[in-house]
């Protein structure tokens, strides 16, 4: 069986840009969750999806970051107008059940230049 | 609020010697407890959990951790280590379901433990 996919596995985009990254979770799991892996800030929360509702989007960073799930399956988080902070590892992880083992996909580095 | 301390940041070890890696939490409600696993180049891996039960948990390659309440703590140790256990080592916190918190996992700030031969 195939664990959590994410594409791509490397982004370098200029500052100011736009960029999607894109998460596909285990088939079946209902919850989606989005962390972030930074030198400066360690692993941090960013966002959980139970289905394609996200009740707890509270690690979101600024107003420039949005994400979407689209039928109870795919998971794409956007970062508008990116900057050189936003530089780090983007993890993506799914469960079976909220609450239950997070399985996580090998991440998207991000690097803005 | 919840958090997560990792004591040590790197911890080097001979082969074949004994290690423990520190972990702390704090909250105010009851947890579930983890340590994932992340080898060189490789993602995320649970490596144990603590839900209920048996304070004493273990994983399948001889890692074990054991949950104390009592000292808010959550220590992976291993009586003899690999090299191939050369890794960083996370501990994590979750409230799980129950707060309707969705099972968001709190991560400490990772441990670096590396085998020397």
């Amino acid at each position: 069986g195939a664990g959590v996919s994410q594409s791509p596995s490397n982004k370098v985009t200029e500052k100011g840009k736009d960029v999607e990254l894109r998460c596909d979770p285990i088939s079946g799991h209902t919850a989606l969750y989005w962390y972030r892996q930074s030198l400066g800030q360690g692993l941090e929360f960013l966002i959980y999806f139970q289905g394609n509702s996200a009740p707890d989007k509270s690690g979101l960073p600024s107003d420039r970051f949005s994400a979407e799930r689209t039928g109870g399956s795919v998971s794409t988080l956007t970062i508008q107008r990116t900057q050189q902070e936003d530089s780090a590892v983007y993890l993506c992880a799914s469960s079976l059940h909220q609450g239950l083992e997070q399985f996580f996909g090998p991440g998207t580095r991000l690097t803005v230049l | 609020a919840q958090s997560v301390t990792q004591l040590d940041s790197q911890v080097p070890v001979f082969e074949e010697a004994p290690v423990e890696l520190r972990c702390n939490y704090s909250s105010s409600v009851s947890v579930y407890l983890f340590w994932y696993v992340q080898y060189p180049n490789q993602g995320l891996q649970l490596l144990l959990k603590y839900l209920s039960g048996s304070t004493l948990v273990e994983s399948i390659n001889g890692f074990e951790a054991e949950f104390n309440k009592s000292q808010t703590s959550f220590h992976l140790r291993k009586p003899s280590v690999h090299i191939s256990d050369t890794a960083e080592y996370f501990c994590d916190s979750s409230v799980g379901m129950i707060y309707n918190q969705g099972g968001k996992l709190i991560f400490g700030q990772g441990t670096e433990l590396s085998v020397k031969p």
